[in-house]
């Protein structure tokens, strides 16, 4: 069965620019994730949903970045006026949700470059 | 806040040796613990899951150990080979509530040469 998907594969913009991150989960999957990776560094939670609504988005680092996932499938990570610093890999995961326990699914992410 | 370290950043080993990774982490107040490997270009793979509760798992060549109390978990690859050459890195979910956020180690880059 299809993995985790996530578009564009890479994306290069400009300081000062507005990006759009899309990810597709694994169908059936209720939990969705966004992490980031910094080059040398391991992923970075970001924010948590279940379903539709994030129950967790403590690791948004400020109010440029947002996440949705309307009905509940497809989320779309928005960053808003981006800075160099944003540069980085954005990582989508989902999960069944059936606990805790339960392994997340990584996508292969989009490499962001912001110039 | 949970810090989790591996040690070495890098390593390089021939084919055929058995290595260690090792993967350590400041809270033990953990729920489990994830070994994952990343191709570079790609995302990552879960290797293995360790419950709180579990000492090792293992699946083929691969095992990995727990010592919550200590902080500690190693991977251990036995008989390596050219295809385990990937960056493996560890994870820990946090055991309070009902938190679902991984905390990663930067991860150790393996080579294997042939």
């Amino acid at each position: 069965g299809a993995g985790v998907s996530q578009t564009p594969s890479n994306k290069v913009t400009e300081k000062g620019k507005y990006v759009e991150l899309r990810c597709d989960p694994i169908s059936g999957h209720t939990a969705l994730y966004w992490y980031r990776q910094s080059l040398g560094q391991g992923p970075e939670f970001l924010i948590y949903f279940q379903g539709t609504g994030a129950a967790d988005d403590s690791g948004l680092p400020n109010d440029r970045f947002f996440a949705v996932r309307p009905e509940g499938s497809v989320s779309t990570l928005k960053i808003q006026r981006t800075e160099r610093g944003d540069s980085a890999v954005y990582l989508c995961a989902s999960s069944k949700n059936r606990g805790r326990q339960e392994t997340q699914y990584f996508g292969p992410g989009t490499r962001l470059l912001v110039l | 806040k949970q810090e989790v370290t591996q040690i070495p950043a890098a390593l390089s080993v021939p084919e055929g040796e058995n290595l260690v990774l090792n993967c350590s982490f400041t809270d033990s107040a953990i729920y489990n613990l994830q070994w994952f490997r990343q191709d570079p270009g790609k995302g990552l793979t879960s290797l293995l899951l360790i419950q709180s509760s579990q000492r090792e798992q293992t699946s083929g060549r691969l095992n990995a150990s727990l010592d919550k109390s200590s902080g500690r978990s190693t991977l251990y690859i036995a008989a390596s080979q050219p295809g385990d050459s990937a960056t493996y890195l560890c994870a820990v979910l946090p055991y309070s509530g009902s938190a679902r956020q991984l905390t990663f180690g930067s991860g150790t880059q393996l080579t294997v040469l042939p």
